[in-house]
């Protein structure tokens, strides 16, 4: 019952910013949009969380539209470490994480 | 300060047995939640524990149980185990109840035979 559409998979060079998008057309006033990813073999890592406002912290800044039906997670200068699946998530509240299959991001050298 | 352990890393198991996994969360977390990851998908929801109380159950048969204790560390309980069973297990802890900050381990990766 994931939420959210995202691209199966995308490339990035390293060094560039890496922009990944996320659709949420039927999110509610009071669903957040979350970002984890989870990077091969390991748990999955937060990223960031966001309601209406663009948000930024150390990792990754997460732009949303007016209307809340889609947002950009941007990685702004991308490592290969940064390779991983990346998911977006909408959730309220207590609700429990809903995971869908996510973007594969692949950084190249 | 150590993250979220998981124990054991690895686990093989024969089908019909059971199984209990372990979860230390982060110290001073209250919240702790169970994943399951099937190779290839992302992870499901299994159930989720504050203050020692359930607060949410995923849709997985009654062959899964958990429980929290007062240290806030949990146990997840696999019975009759099924081939399809084999997956990543994933613990979660958090301050509270809500999906803010969850700090995920490593998993636990358990194979049915």
């Amino acid at each position: 019952d994931a939420k959210t559409t995202q691209p199966t998979s995308m490339d990035c060079a390293e060094g560039r910013a890496a922009n990944l998008p996320c659709n949420h057309s039927t999110i509610s006033g009071n669903e957040y949009v979350y970002w984890y990813r989870q990077i091969h073999s390991q748990g999955p890592q937060y990223i960031i969380h966001g309601l209406k406002n663009n948000e930024t912290n150390e990792m990754a800044s997460l732009i949303i539209t007016e209307d809340r039906k889609s947002s950009t997670l941007i990685l702004p200068h991308a490592t290969l470490r940064d390779t991983a699946v990346y998911y977006c998530i909408v959730i309220q509240g207590a609700q429990k994480l809903v995971f869908g299959q996510g973007t594969r991001l692949t950084i190249n050298p | 300060d150590a993250g979220v352990t998981q124990s054991p890393t690895h686990l093989i198991k024969t089908r019909g047995q059971h199984v209990t996994l372990r979860c230390s969360p982060i110290s001073g977390h209250k919240s702790v939640s169970w994943y399951q990851q099937v190779l290839g998908q992302g992870p499901q929801f299994i159930f989720q524990y504050y203050e020692k109380e359930e607060r949410g159950r995923g849709n997985f048969p009654d062959r899964f149980s958990a429980r929290q204790f007062p240290n806030y560390s949990s146990e997840l309980n696999v019975n009759a185990l099924l081939l399809g069973d084999s997956a990543l297990y994933l613990c979660a802890s958090s301050l509270a109840d809500r999906p803010y900050g969850y700090t995920f381990g490593s998993g636990t990766r358990l194979t049915v035979v």
